[in-house]
């Protein structure tokens, strides 16, 4: 089965700047996730959603984070203005989304930010 | 929310020496704890998960242990091999709203 797909793989812009992220999760995935991944530490959630509604985005710095998924499929997330220390991996991931279910969490390859 | 504490943050072992990394939680809701391996440069990979209805599950010269009383879980890695060098992180979930929050990571290094 294909995999979360995420583009682009880098992308290197100056403090101020704004950028956007794409994540197409496997396809029949109801659950879709972002997170970031600053170097050594583990994926913190920024948002999460089911179909197109947010279910999570306690933890999404919303003067400068956003995040949409049209139609309950593809997301993008967006950082406007970027700061230095948004520098990291945003990683998209996504699951089945059944209810009353422990399910599997499938990872994309990220998105690799650099923000000088 | 919840809470994931894991240890060591890094670990070297000799080659055909096993690895133990340990991870403990702090709600007792949660019920589903999965374990990811991440190579440099790439995504995380699950290779292990287990259930809260289970003490123990193994996979080959994997296995992971779960003490629902203690709130804490294990990754066994035995006879260990250079390709088992990566990064690990551990993660609690409970089933409803399906949210992982996951441990720091730890850094095993094989050496040959």
């Amino acid at each position: 089965e294909a995999g979360v797909a995420q583009s682009p793989r880098y992308k290197i812009i100056e403090k101020r700047q704004s950028v956007a992220f794409w994540c197409n999760p496997i396809s029949g995935h109801a659950t879709l996730y972002w997170y970031q991944q600053i170097l050594g530490q583990g994926p913190k959630l920024l948002i999460q959603f089911q179909n197109n509604g947010v279910v999570d985005d306690s933890q999404l710095p919303k003067d400068r984070f956003s995040a949409e998924r049209l139609k309950g499929v593809d997301s993008t997330l967006k950082i406007q203005p970027a700061k230095l220390e948004d520098s990291a991996v945003y990683l998209c991931a996504s699951s089945l989304g059944r209810s009353a279910t422990n399910e599997k969490l499938f990872f994309g390859s990220g998105t690799q930010l650099s923000v000088l | 929310g919840e809470n994931v504490e894991q240890h060591p943050s890094t670990l070297s072992v000799q080659e055909g020496d096993s690895a133990v990394i340990k991870c403990t939680y702090s709600d007792s809701a949660s019920n589903y704890f999965p374990w990811y391996k991440q190579e440099l440069g790439k995504r995380p990979q699950l290779i292990i998960d287990i259930r809260s209805n289970v003490g123990e599950k193994k996979d080959q010269r994997i296995a992971v242990t779960l003490n629902k009383t203690a709130k804490h879980f294990s990754l066994h890695i035995t006879e260990t091999q250079p390709e088992d060098s990566a990064v690990y992180f551990c993660a609690a979930s409970w089933y409803t709203g399906n949210q992982f929050y996951f441990g720091t990571g730890t850094s095993l290094t094989v050496i040959p």
